[in-house]
């Protein structure tokens, strides 16, 4: 099946250094990807919407200039947590649609958990 | 706006017991319904879906879930669990049928005990 890879799987970094996610679609193409965000114990938000080729939309509340988004090509969109700080801390999970049928599916990579110390 | 609320964050199960893993929605909208698993250092495996037609959804793995609208309800079960079955399970809901653009609950981790 489609497989969307993440990379690093947890990563430890200063406070006030910059983290770059990627997610790659292995298998597929994809012009979409979608990262989310999960603090402890709570829920998978939606960051934003990553569109090759254009500008990433943002959901509301979270800071484009802060988390940087990039989709250079069909198969990697990357996710720069610039000026970490701790309560930057939390797991990044991207997610790529592939048509499965007459529909579309959502694959997700396996997540990213930052901690800034 | 559309939550999602997983009631249970842990479940604790003996072996070849049944389960039941509950979630409950709000929505001012059409629904369409999913439950996603993780396994350890794995990504997010999608288990089944309910987009419209039949309330009840077999899934792989032997899940299957039951869309109740009157209860604003989308619980999964198994009616016997392996070891194999731990994980954290999430529901979530979108109003896009394509599934894009999830709202997640907050998962709810399943250990099967031998």
């Amino acid at each position: 099946g489609a497989v969307v890879s993440q990379h690093p799987s947890w990563v430890i970094c200063k406070s006030g250094t910059s983290v770059k996610i990627e997610c790659r679609s292995l298998d597929f193409q994809a012009t979409t990807m979608f990262w989310y965000r999960q603090f402890p114990k709570q829920s998978l938000m939606l960051m934003a919407t990553s569109n090759e080729g254009s500008k990433a939309t943002y959901e509301q509340g979270v800071e484009k200039d802060k988390f940087l988004i990039n989709h250079a090509s069909l198969t990697l969109s990357t996710l720069t947590v610039t000026s970490a700080h701790p309560e930057d801390s939390s797991f990044y999970i991207c997610s790529a649609p592939i048509m499965t049928g007459a529909r579309i599916e959502a694959f997700f990579g396996q997540g990213t958990r930052l901690t800034v110390v | 706006a559309q939550s999602v609320t997983q009631l249970d964050s842990q479940v604790p199960v003996f072996e070849e017991a049944p389960v039941e893993l509950r979630c409950n929605y709000s929505s001012s909208v059409s629904v369409y319904l999913f439950w996603y698993v993780q396994y350890p250092n794995q990504g997010l495996q999608l288990l089944l879906k309910y987009l419209s037609g039949s309330t009840l959804v077999k899934g792989i793995n032997g899940f299957e879930a039951e869309f109740n609208k009157s209860q604003t309800s989308f619980h999964l079960r198994k009616p016997s669990v392996h070891i194999s079955d731990t994980a954290e399970y999430f529901c979530a809901v979108s109003d896009r049928e394509y599934g894009n653009k999830l709202v997640f609950g907050a998962g709810t981790i399943l250990r099967v005990k031998s």
